[in-house]
């Protein structure tokens, strides 16, 4: 089984609504990050989670981390179409980020 | 954030040819960086831990001598695909690992190359 999952494996979502993106981990995190990825593009960074119960916005994201750091959520408020793209967690188990372990990422789409 | 490139963008190739590509940290140095290979649909799989001045450290199941790296200065690696064969068409992406000197370090990443061998 994978260690890290991600849910949904895709989304699509009205303009305006919320939503959440899953990821969780089977062994503790050092740190989780979300990264967002146009299809055929490099990834880029939007938050990262370092302590339990850490919560973290930029715009109409947000991200947590449960006190356990086992699990993460990325939540969306009020989604528009360019917000669409693949969300990838990446998991740091070294404590370095030096060697991330990526979930399967959630494929977003926005319709108007 | 900081900035990575990679170049080529696309490359499309015979079989049997081998295919270079380039990583750079536009405006800080990287001592390490990471190649990435991604499947349609898939996550990012990390193929190698590129170090400069030191051999490259190669994820179980990564043929070293097909996919050679290389990271001769503090703002370059390259990936060479030896010999390359349709199945090693993908969506190639390195990242370079940014010393922050705060809590956490952060790995950038480039926009990807696309193999396409034929």
């Amino acid at each position: 089984s994978q260690e890290l999952e991600q849910s949904p494996q895709s989304l699509i979502v009205q303009e305006g609504k919320n939503l959440t993106i899953n990821c969780t981990s089977s062994k503790t995190l050092y740190g989780l990050y979300w990264y967002k990825q146009k299809y055929g593009e490099g990834l880029i960074f939007l938050m990262m989670l370092q302590k339990g119960g850490e919560e973290k916005s930029h715009e109409k994201i947000t991200a947590k981390l449960d006190e356990k750091k086992q699990q993460s959520s990325l939540h969306i408020t009020a989604s528009q179409p360019s917000h669409a793209g693949i969300y990838l967690c990446g998991a740091d188990y070294t404590g370095t980020a030096s060697k991330l372990t990526f979930g399967t990422g959630t494929r977003l789409q926005v319709t108007l | 954030g900081a900035v990575v490139s990679q170049h080529p963008s696309r490359v499309i190739c015979k079989s049997g040819t081998s295919v270079k590509i380039e990583c750079r940290s536009l405006d800080f140095q990287a001592t390490t960086m990471f190649w990435y290979r991604q499947f349609p649909k898939k996550s990012l799989m990390l193929m190698a831990t590129s170090n400069e001045g030191s051999k490259a450290t190669y994820e179980q199941g990564v043929e070293k001598d097909k996919f050679l790296i290389n990271h001769a200065s503090l703002t370059l690696s390259t990936l060479t695909v030896t010999s390359a064969h349709p199945e090693d068409s993908s969506f190639y992406i390195c990242s370079a690992l940014f010393i922050s000197g705060r809590a956490y370090n952060e790995q950038f990443f480039g926009p990807g190359t696309r193999l396409t061998v034929l």
